[in-house]
């Protein structure tokens, strides 16, 4: 069966500092990998998606970056956290068909 | 564009109470559609999808019709547990290829003893 790892489970960390957030996911190949954010009492909100290997989309412009160095591996990054950053982010995969299925979260508090 | 709206919460029931949370969406072709779960400090979990119109999703005593004709995927459960209380999204699928999702805002349920 199929399992999605992340983390850190938490992370607290001071403005101005670098970021690295890892998802792996296993039992699947090739699959397509979500990274989301969801800000405190507030929805998701899209941030990359990636269908392959190096491919990464962007959906919305902002402080982070995505990347796919291997097949069920998809990192977020910072090189300079903001206050803004905080929140709660998902990973998510999904393979040939629509349902997307998420990881536990990584809860990252920027003070 | 695709759009999910969602009833504002939050909503607050007693134990054993009937549930309904309106969902309704806006979108060219025809969407699957989906409700997902989130407890306390964990991800989402999916809870049912339908995939084309008139199908109904079920699970763990919830229910989602697809209704085309009101485009809408409401959720029913006929008696509530405290275990249930959570947040809910809808969403259906968007944009081929990358089959991304969109959601709505999202609906805090809190079930009282």
């Amino acid at each position: 069966s199929q399992t999605i790892h992340q983390w850190p489970a938490t992370l607290v960390q001071p403005v101005g500092s670098p970021l690295s957030l890892e998802c792996t996911v296993e039992g699947t190949s090739n699959p397509n990998l979500y990274w989301y954010r969801q800000a405190a009492g507030r929805g998701l909100q899209l941030l990359f998606y990636s269908v392959g290997i190096g491919q990464i989309s962007s959906e919305v412009p902002q402080n982070l970056s995505a990347s796919r160095p291997q097949d069920r591996q998809f990192i977020l990054s910072s090189k300079k956290l903001l206050l803004s950053d905080s929140g709660f982010y998902l990973c998510a995969w999904s393979v040939r068909g629509e349902t997307q299925y998420f990881g536990p979260g990584t809860r990252l508090l920027v003070l | 564009g695709d759009s999910v709206t969602q009833m504002e919460g939050p909503v607050t029931l007693s134990e054993e109470a009937f549930l309904t949370i309106n969902c309704t969406y806006t979108a060219t072709g025809y969407p699957s559609l989906f409700w997902y779960v989130q407890y306390p400090g964990e991800g989402l979990q999916l809870l049912l999808k339908a995939t084309k119109a008139d199908d109904k999703g079920s699970n763990k005593g919830f229910e989602a019709t697809y209704r085309k004709e009101t485009t809408s995927f409401h959720l029913e459960k006929g008696s509530v547990q405290v275990s249930d209380s959570a947040v809910y999204f809808c969403a259906l699928s968007g944009i081929q290829g990358a089959q991304k999702l969109v959601f709505g805002q999202g609906t805090r349920l809190t079930i009282n003893p």
